[in-house]
């Protein structure tokens, strides 16, 4: 049964980088043909994709927060890692990372969903 | 601000159906999926590929397209149903993933 489970520090100072860990259980990382996603949610509002990586280490961000983001794969230890660089108050949400499976069609991805999904864990930017 | 628009709170009485909708210029080349998430939970697949269940989520839920406009159904509403709801598909450059800012279902 595939898991997914979120770590890392949850308390950031402000401008400082935030890393995330999301170790998968379940199925190799490196021979599943699915992307991997990093989704968060600020508290009381809604989810916002940040971005996903495949397993031969593309990846694609959004565009909000290509400028400070980066997501990476560790196959020997089947996780995937988040950084966010120079965090502020805006960035403290809920981070959850979940399975991204997408159909394309000549190039064309036309779809895209999330699941399974992370228990979630919260990080707070202080100041 | 979100390339998909949902009404933010929706109800229904129990037993009866209800559909809630999610808007956008991009629905209409890419597909959307819905996720229900309950206070204090992540969010679950219900709907993949504009119709499509996952296996467990109850045949109650289903998923419909037409035009822009996206929609998720749920037919003899219980209230374990009550959530929030939210759609996602990708903005009309297709280069981002989107989320729609979500449905409070309240079951009444």
């Amino acid at each position: 049964q595939l898991q997914l489970q979120e770590s890392g520090l949850g308390l950031v100072k402000a401008l400082e980088t935030l890393s995330l860990t999301c170790t998968v259980s379940g199925v190799s990382i490196s021979t599943s043909n699915y992307y991997w996603g990093w989704i968060r949610q600020p508290p009381g509002k809604g989810l916002e994709w940040i971005g996903s990586i495949y397993n031969s280490g593309s990846t694609y961000y959004n565009p909000s927060l290509k400028s400070r983001v980066s997501i990476s794969v560790e196959t020997s230890t089947n996780q995937l890692s988040l950084k966010l660089n120079s965090v502020t108050a805006a960035d403290t949400a809920v981070y959850y990372c979940a399975r991204h499976s997408a159909l394309n069609t000549l190039g064309w991805w036309y779809a895209n969903w999330f699941g399974p999904w992370g228990q979630g864990t919260l990080v707070t930017v202080s100041s | 601000s979100s390339e998909l628009t949902q009404d933010p709170a929706v109800s229904v009485a129990l037993g009866q159906t209800v559909r809630i909708t999610c808007q956008g210029d991009s629905l209409r080349d890419y597909y959307a999926s819905w996720y229900q998430q309950k206070p204090g939970q992540a969010p679950v697949l219900v709907i993949y590929g504009r119709k499509n269940r996952p296996s467990g989520i109850p045949d109650r839920f289903s998923g419909s397209s037409s035009g822009n406009t996206a929609s998720l159904t749920i037919t003899g509403t219980q209230a374990e149903d009550e959530a929030d709801y939210y759609c996602n598909s990708r903005d009309t450059s297709g280069n981002r993933v989107v989320f729609g800012g979500g449905t409070k279902l309240t079951v009444l």
